[in-house]
């Protein structure tokens, strides 16, 4: 069974990067298409970029092209999200998300990284 | 404003039907069959209950069915039970270029 696991909580201020960590265990990263999903407080789930195997690159949506990056460690077996120029705006809960067993939909999740950004 | 439209509430009592729609494009919704919903309680992480617009993973009850008729696609949930009480969120792929677009969500009351 895949499981997903975070890092913790982090407090940032304005101006700032982040860089939220998603461990996999009980299979192997390169096997997994990760995808990161966030939610500011009391909104909705907004999709903010992962790994199409299609073409083996990772995309990015719009909305965050120029300040997110999405990285992988195979040694550790563990993604990363980086979002840089970090305001207000950016406070929310960050999850990472695959497709191991579906290959269409987001079937496992991890437990969520809360960021605040305040000054 | 979300790229996939639903209603922000619903509400039912228990053992009542309720359906949740979602409304895209022919860009998402009205051109793939890769439409999955997922339920998320409060403080959790969402959890899959609907993929490929009506598939039901493994475990997930069969009160839970989904179904798709042009740009809207639809989640419904029969025999309502007070732990169905959360919110909702439907998905779409949308394209090479946006990739995947989510809802606004719903949140089910359980009167």
């Amino acid at each position: 069974q895949v499981q997903l696991v975070q890092s913790g909580a982090e407090v940032k201020k304005p101006g700032a990067s982040v860089k939220v960590s998603c461990k996999v265990s009980g299979y192997t990263l390169t096997e997994l298409s990760m995808h990161w999903v966030r939610q500011a407080p009391g909104k909705g789930l907004e999709w903010m970029g992962g790994f199409d195997p299609e073409d083996g690159e990772t995309i990015y949506a719009q909305k965050f092209q120029g300040r997110v990056t999405m990285t992988e460690d195979t040694s550790t077996d563990t993604a990363y999200m980086e979002l840089s120029s970090l305001r207000s705006e950016d406070t929310a809960v960050y999850y990472c998300a695959t497709d191991w067993w579906s290959s269409s939909a987001f079937d496992i999740w991890g437990q969520g990284t809360m960021v605040t950004v305040s000054s | 404003q979300s790229a996939l439209t639903q209603p922000a509430s619903v509400s039912g009592s228990p053992g009542q039907s309720i359906t949740i729609s979602c409304t895209g494009t022919s860009s998402d919704v009205g051109s793939y069959n890769l439409v999955s919903w997922y339920q998320q309680h409060p403080g959790k992480a969402p959890k899959l209950m609907i993929y490929e617009v009506s598939k039901r993973p493994s475990g997930v009850s069969n009160r839970f069915s989904g179904s798709k008729s042009g740009n809207t696609a639809s989640l419904t949930i029969s025999g309502l039970q007070a732990e169905d009480e959360a919110d909702y969120y439907c998905c779409s792929y949308a394209g090479s270029s946006t990739f995947w677009v989510f809802g606004g969500g719903t949140k089910l009351t359980v009167l």
